[in-house]
C-alpha cells in the first residue's frame, strides 16, 4: 500500500528559530501533496498545497512567508516554519495524493509532527 | 463550496454494542466521500471511502458506510465495537476535478467495558 513518512515525529525549538518538516512518499510518486495544522481537539485546517516543480497554493489567512513549503520532487515535500513563536506550537500532518489518482490510494496521511515553541 | 457536518462530538458505546457515526456534506458538485480515523499523536488511517458505484462501502476493521445522495449522508458503521476502536474519527469529502479534501470536525469514539 501507499506509505507517506514524515519526519521529525516531535520537536520543540526555541522562538525565533525555524523548523524544517519532511514529508516522503515511499513507494508512489505524489504530484501534490498537501500540509495541514490540527488544534487540539480541532479538525484539520488545510494550509496549503504543494505541487512538485511549482509554487505552493496557501488558503487564506495562512501566511505564506511564516509556512515555506517546497516540493521539489516527486517524493518529497518541506513545510520550514520560519521565526517560530508559541502560538504556532500545534501538531502538522502531511497528505501525498497518489499520482496514479483516486481510484487507487487516494490521500495517504503521515503520522504528524508535534511541534512545540517555548 | 462543498462542507461536512459531524453533528456528535462524542460518541460513548459499551464494547461489543453497535455504533453509528453520522456525517451529512454539502456540495453543489458529485462527491467522493472518505472516513479517517486517527489514534492520539498519529496522522490519519483511511477507513473506506465512495468514489462511485455500490453505495455500501465495506472498509478495514469491520467498519462500512452507505452513501445516500438524497440525504446527502454518509454514515459510518460498525455492528459490535471493540476497545481498540477508541478514536477520532472524521468525515471528509472531496469533488471531482477538486483535490482539496475538506474535513468535518470529528467524532471522539469512545468504548465502555
Amino acid at each position: 500500500g501507499a506509505v507517506v513518512s514524515q519526519h521529525p515525529s516531535r520537536v520543540i525549538c526555541k522562538s525565533g528559530t525555524s523548523v524544517k518538516i519532511e514529508c516522503r512518499s515511499l513507494d508512489f510518486q505524489a504530484t501534490t501533496m498537501f500540509w495541514y495544522r490540527q488544534f487540539p481537539k480541532k479538525s484539520l485546517m488545510l494550509m496549503a498545497t504543494s505541487n512538485e516543480g511549482s509554487k505552493a497554493t496557501y488558503e487564506q489567512g495562512v501566511e505564506k512567508d511564516k509556512f515555506l513549503i517546497n516540493h521539489a520532487s516527486l517524493t518529497l515535500s518541506t513545510l520550514t516554519v520560519t521565526s517560530a513563536h508559541p502560538e504556532d506550537s500545534s501538531f502538522y500532518i502531511c497528505s501525498a495524493r497518489d499520482s496514479r489518482g483516486l481510484t487507487s490510494y487516494g490521500y495517504t496521511f503521515g503520522s504528524g509532527t508535534r511541534l512545540t515553541v517555548v | 463550496a462543498q462542507s461536512v457536518t459531524q453533528l456528535d462530538s462524542q460518541v460513548p458505546v459499551f464494547e461489543e454494542a453497535p455504533v453509528e457515526l453520522r456525517c451529512n456534506y454539502s456540495s453543489s458538485v458529485s462527491v467522493y466521500l472518505f472516513w479517517y480515523v486517527q489514534y492520539p499523536n498519529q496522522g490519519l488511517q483511511l477507513l473506506l471511502k465512495y468514489l462511485s458505484g455500490s453505495t455500501l462501502v465495506k472498509g478495514i476493521n469491520g467498519f462500512e458506510a452507505e452513501f445516500n445522495k438524497s440525504q446527502t449522508s454518509f454514515h459510518l458503521r460498525k455492528p459490535s465495537v471493540h476497545i481498540s476502536d477508541t478514536a477520532e474519527y472524521f468525515c471528509a469529502v472531496s469533488n471531482f476535478g477538486n483535490e482539496k479534501l475538506t474535513f468535518g470536525t470529528g467524532t471522539r469514539l469512545t468504548i465502555i467495558p
